[in-house]
């Protein structure tokens, strides 16, 4: 099963509008932590935000924020006034941990490709 | 500056070789992981280890496998590389602290033909 869902492939937004990447996952842990990172077509893949389970507020990185659902089982990146160098693929990312233990694996989702449009 | 560093940058082989993708970092990470990258299918993980000689399955390791005698360094091994083998394969580290985000490497392009 799928640990970590994208449902959207592709996305569009106008410049200097804000736009929502959407990703769900599935975990039985009570332990986990999300991260979402961005890959320009130069394919380095850049770290972005972070937010753990047990963490209160959401997360927030600059234009970068983190709407996390946790009954929902929802971590939605949030990109505010978008700009043209936001164009990229986009993964979100779950840590849990491996069998149980002290360990822990780093799980991706398929990734969701932003345009910004000028 | 963390620094994860991948032998090659782009590679080809042929079908039946045996091939090995290096990865460094320097920071003494403990946890290490191969990805490969295809489109549309994202990161799949490979394999991970968190310790010196210490390694665990990811969700596709079928034609590979993996050595870490150094902490600094993880290696994949394709024991004989076939055309579907055909992909980008990416290198993270990071800390095993829980809430720290992992180092990718710049990613090694294999081609099997």
């Amino acid at each position: 099963a799928q640990k970590i869902t994208q449902t959207q492939p592709g996305m569009f937004v106008q410049e200097k509008e804000a736009v929502t990447l959407d990703c769900t996952y599935d975990t039985s842990d009570p332990s986990y932590g999300l991260f979402w990172y961005k890959q320009p077509s130069s394919g380095e893949m850049i770290f972005l935000i972070y937010q753990g389970s047990y963490d209160q507020q959401n997360a927030t990185e600059g234009r970068y924020s983190l709407n996390f659902q946790k009954a929902r089982k929802s971590a939605n990146l949030v990109i505010s006034a978008s700009q043209l160098g936001d164009s990229a693929m986009y993964f979100c990312a779950m840590r849990e941990p491996y069998s149980g233990g002290s360990n822990y694996k780093l799980t991706f989702g398929k990734g969701t490709l932003l345009t910004v449009n000028p | 500056d963390v620094k994860v560093t991948q032998s090659s940058r782009y590679l080809v082989k042929r079908t039946g070789e045996k091939v090995f993708l290096e990865c460094v970092q320097d920071m003494d990470h403990e946890n290490m992981f191969w990805y490969r990258q295809d489109p549309g299918l994202g990161l799949r993980l490979i394999y991970f280890s968190y310790d010196v000689k210490m390694k665990e399955k990811g969700d596709i390791p079928e034609g590979y496998s993996v050595s870490r005698e150094k902490k600094e360094r993880f290696s994949l091994i394709l024991e004989s590389a076939s055309t579907n083998q055909t992909s980008m394969y990416l290198c993270a580290s990071r800390w095993g602290h829980l809430n720290t985000e992992a180092f990718f490497g710049q990613g090694t392009r294999l081609t099997v033909v």
